[in-house]
C-alpha cells in the first residue's frame, strides 16, 4: 500500500506570496491532519480534515487555510507569507480518528518552504 | 493544554550501549505514540501504547507507558548507527469537544557512534 505523499517536496517563496501544498492519504484514510515543524517550536498541530469538514484546528492565524476533497485528498494555503512561515509542512492521515478512540497516524515525507 | 517533556534533549552513544529516552506529560494519556524522524524528513511511526503499564517491543526498541498513564519511556537495547535520528513522543489530547489532536514533545536527537 502506497504511503502518504506530499508535493511538493521543497518550496521557495518569497514575503507575500502565498502558497498550496498538496498531500493524499493511505488509500481508505479519511482523516488528514496537518502540522508545521520549526526548530523552535517543534511540531505544531495546524489542523485535521475528515469526510470534507475541518473538525479540529490547532492556534494559527487565519492566513493558514485548507480543505478536504471528496477523495480524502488535502491542500494547505498560506496567504501573504511572512519569513517565520519556514518550516517542514508535514500531513497525517488515518483512518478514522473516530471521537473517544486513539487512531495511528502515519507522515508523509513532508514539503520544506524557505519564505525568502 | 497538554503539554510533554522529553528528556534528554540529546544523546550520543557508542554503538552497542543501551539507552532510554522519557516522555513525561502534564495530563492522563490517552493514546501515547512514539515516531522517529531522519533530519528534514517525515516521521516513522514505532509504536502505540494505551494501557497503563502496557509494554511493547519491535526488534531492539521498547516502549512502556507507566501505570498512572503519565510517563512513557523508549528503551533501545544494543543500539546501532540505524538507530541514530530524533524520537518524537505525541500524545492524544481532546479538543474541542470529543475530537482529538495529537501534542508532540520536542524531540530527543540520538547519535550513535560505530
Amino acid at each position: 500500500k502506497a504511503g502518504v505523499t506530499q508535493t511538493p517536496r521543497y518550496l521557495i517563496k518569497t514575503r507575500g506570496q502565498q502558497v498550496t501544498l498538496s498531500c493524499s492519504p493511505i488509500s481508505g484514510h479519511r482523516s488528514v491532519s496537518w502540522y508545521q515543524q520549526t526548530p523552535g517550536q517543534g511540531l505544531q498541530f495546524l489542523f485535521e480534515y475528515f469526510s470534507e469538514t475541518q473538525r479540529n484546528k490547532g492556534n494559527f492565524p487565519g492566513r493558514f487555510s485548507g480543505r478536504q476533497f471528496s477523495n480524502s485528498r488535502s491542500e494547505m494555503n498560506v496567504s501573504t507569507l511572512e519569513l517565520g512561515d519556514s518550516a517542514l509542512y508535514l500531513c497525517a492521515s488515518s483512518l478514522a480518528r473516530l471521537a473517544g478512540s486513539s487512531d495511528t497516524q502515519y507522515f508523509g515525507p513532508g514539503t520544506r518552504l524557505t519564505v525568502l | 493544554s497538554q503539554e510533554l517533556e522529553q528528556s534528554p534533549q540529546s544523546l550520543i552513544v557508542q554503538e552497542g550501549k543501551n539507552l532510554t529516552i522519557n516522555c513525561t506529560s502534564s495530563k492522563t494519556l490517552y493514546g501515547l505514540y512514539w515516531y522517529k524522524q531522519k533530519y528534514g524528513e517525515g516521521l516513522i511511526f514505532l509504536m502505540m501504547l494505551q494501557k497503563g503499564g502496557e509494554e511493547k517491543s519491535h526488534e531492539k526498541i521498547t516502549a512502556k507507558l507507566d501505570e498512572k498513564k503519565q510517563q512513557s519511556s523508549l528503551h533501545i537495547t544494543a543500539s546501532q548507527p540505524s538507530h541514530a535520528g530524533i524520537y518524537l513522543c505525541g500524545a492524544d489530547a481532546l479538543s474541542g469537544g470529543s475530537n482529538y489532536k495529537l501534542t508532540f514533545g520536542k524531540g530527543t536527537l540520538l547519535t550513535v557512534n560505530p
